[in-house]
């Protein structure tokens, strides 16, 4: 059973798109995060939210506590985004989706 | 500088091997974790500490072991390494009070068991 589960699980896009990452979970949180991996492997948070939407330059993310869901957003998207993204989720511990791997061509 | 840093980033060893991964923080966080990542799964918590003198078994401590040796330091062992270990490692570190919600992850650790 996934606590957080995410789609879609691979994206190819081309440069200038919009893009559209979702993220659903099934148990209490606090507080979810999206969070960015590069090829390297290092992660780094984008956002930590608990309710509303946050923006930050191209990237917006929206959360729906009563839907228990998450959307991350990227407007004219461009090749270095490509990245895995991951969903996470603060409850009694941190659930981590499994992620998406966007490939953002040129 | 990195405010999480691990020790070594990369290494690749022979079943029944005793390895240790380090971790250390400059934030002066008091909560560290210790995950692994493998293709296709998310991020899988092996143990966790809230203070010097706390451990606690995460969703897959068997086959490791931890210390926290300091505030600031966090180690992983492996005391017989298997092949099913290889993953990437990471650690993470987070407040304990103020944005508790919140994780800051270390670079990663690829070890690789043959």
């Amino acid at each position: 059973k996934n606590e957080v589960e995410q789609s879609p699980q691979n994206l190819t896009a081309q440069e200038g798109e919009f893009i559209t990452i979702n993220c659903s979970y099934s148990v209490g949180i606090s507080a979810l995060h999206w969070l960015q991996q590069h090829p390297g492997g290092g992660i780094v948070s984008l956002f930590m939210l608990s309710s509303g939407k946050k923006k930050h330059g191209r990237l917006i993310a929206t959360i729906n506590i009563q839907e228990k869901h998450s959307s991350l957003h990227i407007t004219a998207s461009h090749p270095r985004d490509s990245a895995v993204y991951i969903c996470a989720v603060a409850g009694n511990q941190f659930y981590f989706g499994t992620g998406t791997s966007l490939t953002v061509i040129p | 500088d990195a405010d999480v840093t691990q020790t070594p980033r990369n290494r690749i060893t022979k079943t029944g091997k005793r390895i240790m991964l380090e971790c250390s923080q400059t934030k002066g966080h008091d909560r560290m974790y210790w995950y692994r990542q493998d293709p296709g799964l998310g991020l899988r918590l092996i143990y966790y500490s809230f203070d010097v003198k706390d451990i606690n078994k995460g969703e897959i401590s068997d086959g490791y072991s931890v210390s926290r040796q300091a505030q600031a330091k966090f180690s992983l062992s492996l005391e017989s390494a298997i092949p099913n270990q290889t993953a990437l490692y990471f650690c993470a570190i987070g407040p304990a009070a103020g944005e508790v919600d919140t994780q800051y992850f270390g670079p990663g650790t690829r070890l690789t068991v043959l």
